[in-house]
């Protein structure tokens, strides 16, 4: 099974430039969620979409925008790079399952560098 | 504000040892407790906790959450040096929303 899959792996952006990091999934979770991961820090929420066409802000999102046109896709867009959104992003989806939630599943992340 | 705290931040043990991991959290309604390890690359999924003084046990690994004093533990017990790790704290918080907010994490490193 794929699972959470997300590209490129690798990036390097000049100061101005935008990118999107795309990500899929095959599982049909309803839940999406955008991560950054700073060295020698925990994961802070920047974007999560709880259905097609739903999105919200987490914790970070400035600089950040998303989109959910579908279940599977949930692509994160840098429209203006900075040195500061250099960081590991990770996506993860989830399903509702029961009232407690469920675990989230990870992508392989993607290690972006602004320059 | 909604935060989970971990601690200790780093933590340094040597094979054989028993480690104590903490996790304390504040949040509006909260649903569940999650425990991962990373390695590098991607979290992957340890335990999740929704019931105060049920223990989640796997091998050498468990878990229990406290929803009274709003804290989690993650035990190892007989450490190896492949448990060096990163463990994260993540709560399920919110409504509808399914909102999972991690902690710090806290960087075990486990000496032959």
């Amino acid at each position: 099974n794929a699972g959470v899959t997300q590209t490129p792996k690798f990036r390097i952006l000049k100061i101005g430039q935008s990118m999107t990091l795309q990500c899929t999934q095959d599982m049909n979770h309803n839940y999406m969620y955008w991560y950054r991961q700073d060295p020698g820090m925990g994961l802070k929420l920047i974007y999560y979409s709880v259905g097609a066409g739903i999105t919200d802000k987490g914790e970070v999102p400035n600089g950040y925008n998303v989109s959910r046109s579908t279940t599977e896709d949930f692509p994160l867009r840098l429209e203006l790079a900075a040195p500061s959104q250099t960081s590991v992003y990770f996506c993860a989806s989830s399903y509702p399952g029961t009232p407690s939630g469920t675990e989230a599943f990870f992508g392989q992340g993607t290690r972006l560098t602004v320059v | 504000e909604d935060k989970v705290v971990q601690s200790p931040l780093s933590l340094v043990v040597h094979e054989g040892d028993t480690v104590t991991l903490n996790c304390s959290y504040e949040v509006t309604n909260f649903r569940s407790l999650l425990w991962y390890k990373q390695e590098k690359k991607a979290p992957t999924f340890l335990f999740m906790l929704t019931s105060s003084g049920i223990e989640k046990k796997s091998g050498r690994l468990s878990s229990i959450l406290d929803k009274k004093e709003l804290f989690s533990i993650l035990n190892i017990t007989a450490t190896q040096t492949g448990d060096s790790a990163v463990y994260l704290c993540a709560v399920i918080y919110g409504g509808a929303t399914n909102k999972l907010i991690f902690g710090t994490g806290t960087l075990l490193a486990v000496q032959p």
